[in-house]
């Protein structure tokens, strides 16, 4: 069993166009985290979002956290092929659990 | 600089044999590191916890004999893939955290291809 459902699973846009990254779980969580990985690295922390409700902005980049806590969304505006990679979702129970991913494939 | 090092950042390696991947937590101690299994295009999947002096944690479905894990520093744990064959190849990550920040570090991967 999956405990956070991303989607899409695969996407590739051209520059310039927007996008959302869904990232679900029936479970409450008291904090969610945002990565981004590179094949052949490890994958790098974006963002932590703790408060229901919670927007957060990095740069081209807008983070939600859900009202019930259980889902959160990835906003990325106006991509450039420097976004390309993995994005991954996760929860710290005391070891951190991924959710499946989202490639990402921006064409210049 | 990295704060988490793997070691080798790649290996190849006959059927048959084990292999043997480091991680090393540098300028901190790690009483807990991670190791994680990810395939081409899919997610990281954790397969242990490395508990510095003690037996480490294993997820559910992944062998403990196949995937020996020792933690014997803090500063050092072990992964070694015994009898390895050619579907035990994957990119393997391990990361480390400190209490007292509440971070979590990741090494920089080792890809492990069997033949």
């Amino acid at each position: 069993t999956q405990l956070l459902e991303q989607s899409p699973q695969f996407l590739s846009i051209q520059e310039g166009e927007n996008l959302t990254v869904y990232c679900n779980s029936s479970s409450v969580f008291s904090s969610l985290q945002w990565y981004r990985q590179e094949p052949g690295e490890g994958p790098v922390l974006l963002v932590t979002v703790v408060t229901g409700g919670e927007v957060k902005k990095l740069k081209r980049l807008t983070f939600q956290f859900g009202d019930a806590r259980k889902d959160s969304s990835l906003h990325i505006t106006a991509a450039q092929p420097g976004d390309t990679g993995l994005y991954l979702c996760a929860f710290n129970t005391g070891k951190l659990i991924f959710g499946q991913g989202t490639t990402l494939q921006v064409k210049p | 600089g990295a704060v988490v090092s793997q070691h080798p950042s790649w290996v190849i390696c006959k059927s048959g044999t084990s292999v043997k991947i480091e991680c090393r937590s540098l300028d901190f101690q790690a009483t807990t590191m991670f190791w994680y299994r990810q395939f081409p295009k899919q997610s990281l999947m954790l397969m242990a916890t490395s508990n510095e002096g003690s037996k480490a944690t294993y997820e559910q479905g992944v062998e403990k004999d196949k995937f020996l894990i020792n933690h014997a520093s803090l500063t050092l744990s072990t992964l070694t893939v015994t009898s390895a064959h050619p579907e035990d190849s994957s990119f393997y990550i391990c990361s480390a955290g400190t209490a007292s920040t509440n971070t979590i570090y990741f090494g920089e991967g080792s890809w492990l291809t069997v033949v």
